[in-house]
């Protein structure tokens, strides 16, 4: 098994915009869809189909997806952003579906 | 509203078998594929098993495959997952979600239930 490729850690003062990425062989070819979980709580859906929102989720997440990355944008970041970030997409060859090794957003 | 309700972990020795479950409400259980996501202590989310809404196809993980397998009874809203040989790296809160369409994302309804793998 493996896993899409993310920064460990992003940091983002309040107010600003934090890009979070996920890389991996042709993930642009995939669908990438990205989870919030906070501290103590399950994953919660934010993308899906690389750049949809949800019902319920903030217009201030966004996402993009071309050539090897995939991108999770949030504009204007609030304290309440503060979480884990995860990506996720199929791997059509190994018929696995297949995460990113996660991204902790600090907002300063 | 989605819920899922996860349980049947606990502490088990290596090698041994545990089956946990998870019961849905909220959602007409049998339209929809369930999957099982796992989380260790401290790390980061590891698919391990999808199924397909009339249970026909399964999915696994290489860590898992030949070790767990995934079913379901649509009579009674369940899901489940038999894991047999248990080794300590098994150890994590195991999560259940209602899958949308390839690339429509999950929904984890409940808490997760966890298995401990330790003599």
């Amino acid at each position: 098994s493996h896993e899409w490729t993310q920064p460990p850690s992003v940091s983002v003062s309040p107010g600003q915009t934090a890009s979070i990425t996920c890389s991996g062989d042709k993930l642009g070819d995939k669908y990438a869809c990205w989870y919030q979980q906070k501290s103590g709580q399950s994953p919660v859906l934010v993308i899906y189909e690389d750049n949809k929102r949800p019902s319920g989720i903030p217009e201030r997440f966004s996402g993009s997806n071309s050539g090897n990355t995939a991108t999770l944008t949030i504009s204007g970041t609030q304290a309440m952003d503060e979480a884990d970030y995860y990506c996720q997409a199929w791997d059509s060859s190994t018929a696995e579906m297949v995460f990113g090794g996660g991204t902790r957003l600090t907002v300063l | 509203e989605v819920q899922l309700l996860e349980s049947g972990g606990g502490l088990i020795q290596p090698g041994g078998s545990l089956r946990v479950s998870c019961a849905a409400s909220g959602f007409t259980f049998s339209n929809y594929a369930m999957s099982w996501v796992r989380q260790a202590p401290g790390k980061g989310l590891e698919w391990v098993s999808a199924i397909s809404s009339s249970g026909g196809r399964t999915y696994y993980a290489g860590s898992v495959k030949g070790r767990f397998a995934i079913s379901r009874d649509n009579s009674r809203d369940t899901l489940y997952l038999q894991m047999n040989s248990l080794r300590a790296e098994d150890t994590a809160v195991y999560y259940c979600a209602k899958d949308g369409a390839l690339g429509s994302g999950s929904n984890f309804g409940g808490q997760g239930t966890l298995v401990t793998v330790s003599s």
